[in-house]
């Protein structure tokens, strides 16, 4: 089957630090890629995607580059804000129809907390 | 652009009572999921509509049912209530074709006593 694995949190951040959080993912297909951020107390709300083998997907300083050779699609910030403290969720989706329409795999999630 | 709406926010329910969740997508999206977010098992797809027919399920039992009206708009229906149906319920939609993005709402808070 499918899965998204991320790497373990929290991750406790100072102000201007750098980030990376790892996913890596399982496919039996060809998937897209995507970051999700949730701030407390709301909804998903989609942050970077990545469609096909090497495409960067990139949002408000969040970077994520699709490696299909180490099935992995990290995400980086090279200087977080305190803003920037939420929960983040690596998901795929096969791009196939059938049992894949509106299914996203989500990772587990990795809450990060910045500090001032 | 509105984004997607999901009714009600919050509500509390009785064990053994059923309950309904609204969800209006993005103007022109055509397919609507649903998630179900708790902090044990994370989230959980639970079906997908396109034009008012489910395309795809996830592995839920048959108390949780949704339907699709020829607007796009969205209900899901979980019945019977079970203490472990609190959680977090995530609506999303998308244009509905393969790679599509798909974009969730605020989600409905459920939790049933």
């Amino acid at each position: 089957g499918n899965s998204v694995t991320q790497m373990e949190g929290p991750v406790t951040l100072s102000e201007e630090a750098f980030l990376t959080i790892n996913c890596t993912y399982t496919a039996t297909g060809y998937p897209s890629l995507f970051w999700y951020v949730q701030y407390p107390g709301e909804g998903l709300q989609l942050l970077l995607k990545a469609t096909k083998a090497d495409d960067k997907g990139s949002n408000k300083g969040f970077e994520a580059t699709y490696r299909k050779e180490t099935t992995s699609f990290h995400l980086e910030k090279g200087s977080v804000q305190v803003s920037d403290s939420a929960v983040y969720f690596c998901a795929l989706i096969l791009n196939a129809g059938g049992t894949s329409y509106g299914k996203l795999t989500f990772g587990q999630g990795t809450i990060l907390t910045v500090h001032p | 652009k509105a984004g997607v709406t999901q009714t009600p926010r919050y509500l509390i329910k009785t064990r053994g009572q059923q309950v309904t969740l609204s969800c209006s997508p993005i103007s022109g999206h055509r397919s609507v999921s649903w998630y179900q977010q708790t902090p044990g098992q994370g989230l959980q797809f639970l079906f997908e509509y396109f034009s008012e027919t489910q395309r795809n399920k996830g592995n839920f039992p048959g108390r949780f049912s949704g339907r699709q009206f020829s607007n796009s708009r969205s209900e899901m229906n979980v019945s019977t209530l079970e203490l472990g149906d609190s959680a977090l319920y995530l609506c999303a939609s998308s244009l509905g074709a393969v790679g599509n993005t798909i974009y969730f709402g605020e989600g409905s808070w459920l939790t049933v006593v």
